[in-house]
Parts: structure tokens; sequence; C-alpha cells
């Protein structure tokens, strides 16, 4: 799986925008953009995958550039439940694990 | 919805003992995957299971083994515990048809200290 690159930490005023940028400048042509999130010591949560289009659910927006080479998670509104630990995550769609990098730390602030 | 069933939530074990680790995945979901939690550490892959066999290996010590049964719960078997053990343990389950492997859906979490 390729590597992906985030920020350490980030934080976001409650009722803002939240944009969790991700570098994954060796993606290879086959590899989904797949993000996570941890809030503290539980599971692992799914949020949105895309492979080369813009994606959009009820949680969260992926914003996945033109030459694949990084992406963008939006979280419209952030809530202080959204404090979290956010993964970005490359993976072939073959692949059964996945690798969980360092991860951005988002702190959304009242 | 229901979700990924783990148990027990909390384990306390003594060094050399052994622990056994359940997990029932969300109906229909036929893969499953274990993933270990140390402290302060991101979760690594340790095994996985497709239809009852094992499917992908991880980072998985020799005194682990795990297996997938007819009902598609799943058990980690862990024997020699010794204190690096000792950290968080989640299953996931995914559907998956014969080659695609969708997105995983985590339990809470097994939390097992090894004292």
């Amino acid at each position: 799986d390729a590597k992906t690159t985030q920020p350490p930490s980030m934080d976001c005023a409650e009722g803002r925008a939240a944009n969790l940028p991700c570098n994954h400048s060796t993606i290879s042509g086959n590899e989904y953009v797949y993000w996570y999130r941890q809030i503290h010591s539980q599971g692992p949560q799914y949020i949105i995958h895309g492979l080369k289009n813009n994606e959009t659910n009820e949680m969260a927006s992926l914003i996945i550039t033109e030459d694949r080479k990084s992406s963008t998670l939006i979280l419209p509104h952030a809530t202080l439940r959204d404090t979290a630990v956010y993964y970005c995550i490359v993976r072939d769609p073959y692949a059964n694990n996945l690798f969980f990098g360092t991860g951005t730390r988002l702190t959304v602030i009242p | 919805a229901a979700g990924v069933i783990q148990s027990p939530r909390h384990l306390i074990k003594e060094k050399r003992e052994t622990a056994t680790l359940k997990c029932y995945p969300i109906p229909r979901h036929d893969t499953v995957y274990w993933y270990q939690q140390g402290p302060g550490q991101d979760p690594q892959f340790l095994i996985s299971f497709y239809e009852k066999m094992q499917s992908d290996k991880g980072s998985i010590p020799d005194r682990f083994s795990a297996q997938q049964f007819s009902d598609y719960h799943s058990e980690l078997n862990m024997s020699s515990l010794e204190l690096g053990d000792s950290a968080l343990y989640f299953c996931a389950s995914s559907p998956r048809d014969t080659t695609i492997s969708y997105e995983q859906y985590f339990g809470p979490g097994t939390r097992l200290t090894v004292t």
C-alpha cells in the first residue's frame, strides 16, 4: 500500500469546516483513498472512500486532486464529537488489511 | 443497525496465562479482521479470515492463533501471555465478494491487561 503523509495535529473551531489534508504521491492506479477516524480508545470508524472522483456522504466530503497525489477530507460543520484521530489510508481494494499510519489528531474547540 | 460485538470488553490476565477473545461480525458479513493497538500506538493488522479460511496475515506472534467458525464468528487465542501483549484488540468485519474487500466496520474492542 502507498505511504501517506498527514499533519500530526489540527485545531478547528466548532461549527466551522474542518479540512484535513493527506499526501499520497506514490498512489497507484487501482488504489483507493479511505478515511477512518478513531475517537479516544473506541474502534476506528469508516468515514468515506474514493478512487478519483470527489465523494460525499452524510458524514463528510472527499476531494481528490486530478493527479490523485493528494486528497482532503472535509467535515462541513465540525462538532465537539468530531474530535478524534483521522487516518488517511491508501489501499488496494483486493488487500485485506488496513495500514494505519500516524494520522491527524483533530481537536474541535468550542 | 447491528454492529460488531466483541467479548469480553475487559480482560486481566497474568504472564504466561492464555486468553481467548471473541468477535461476532455484523450479520451477512463473511470477512473478519483482527487488529492490535498498543498504548499510544496506531492499530496494527494481525490476521483476517474470509469464509472461514485465513485470508491474510500481518504481524501476529506465533503465540497467537485465530479461527473463524461456521457462523462466521471468530476467536483470537493468545498463549504464554507477555506484558507487551497488553493492548486494545479490535475486530472488524466486512462483506466481500470473491475479489474485492469493502470498508471495514470495527467493534468496540477488548482491553487486555497482562500483569
